[in-house]
């Protein structure tokens, strides 16, 4: 089945503990990116990634980092969450921009 | 960057009426524009797209309208059912400028039984 998969699904954590977002699809899509979703701000676009070793800053950059080794792994860095990462974050990916993405499940984050 | 609206932001219709949800895009180059659904604790899914070589596409009681022109593009849900009742969100992109898909705000839909 044509999915992409993240973990874990829920995370609770302490301010300043480092944590990995897993994000991984079985598509072969060259394009992949990570979403946070807010409550009255819709979905916003956090980094994004056009291939291996290719990644770039979305619309809210600051405090994720990404990384693109392989085609399929594309991970989610915090390297010292925040309580304003609380959030639902999506990865996704898609064949390339002319095609929509597909989303994850989700992981629901909390920083405390 | 493109900057996407999105109205309204919740709409209630009673089942079997028509829905319209509305996004204006301000980047002239955008040329990609999908639509999601999103259910309740559930991912965004892509209902329908467009391209902007046609000027509308339909799939069975969806459509999508674009009008270049105006920078504006339109959800259509005919004969509406409860299961429709999810936020929808509208998106833009441009092909050959990287991978960014800029989202609308959303539209919480609930359909009236």
């Amino acid at each position: 089945e044509a999915q992409v998969t993240q973990n874990p699904r829920y995370l609770i954590t302490v301010t300043g503990k480092k944590l990995t977002v897993t994000c991984s699809q079985n598509m072969n899509h060259e394009y992949m990116s990570w979403y946070r979703q807010d409550p009255g701000l819709g979905l916003r676009q956090i980094y994004y990634s056009m291939n291996v070793e290719v990644t770039d800053k979305g619309d809210v950059p600051e405090g994720y980092k990404v990384s693109r080794k392989e085609k399929r792994n594309f991970p989610l860095i915090l390297e010292s969450p925040s309580p304003n990462q609380t959030s639902l974050y999506f990865c996704a990916s898609r064949r390339d921009s002319n095609y929509g993405y597909t989303f994850g499940s989700g992981t629901r984050l909390t920083v405390v | 960057g493109e900057n996407v609206e999105q109205h309204p932001s919740t709409l209630s219709v009673q089942e079997g009426d028509s829905a319209v949800i509305k996004c204006t895009y301000s980047d002239s180059a955008s040329n990609y524009f999908p639509w999601y659904k999103q259910e309740l604790g559930k991912r965004p899914q892509l209902i329908i797209d467009i391209r902007s070589n046609v000027g509308e596409k339909k799939d069975q009681r969806i459509a999508v309208t674009l009008n270049k022109t105006a920078k504006h593009f339109s959800l259509h849900i005919t004969e509406t059912q409860p299961e429709d009742s999810a936020v929808y969100f509208c998106a833009a992109s441009r092909f050959g400028a990287g991978n960014m898909l800029t989202f609308g705000g959303g539209t919480r839909l609930m359909v009236k039984p």
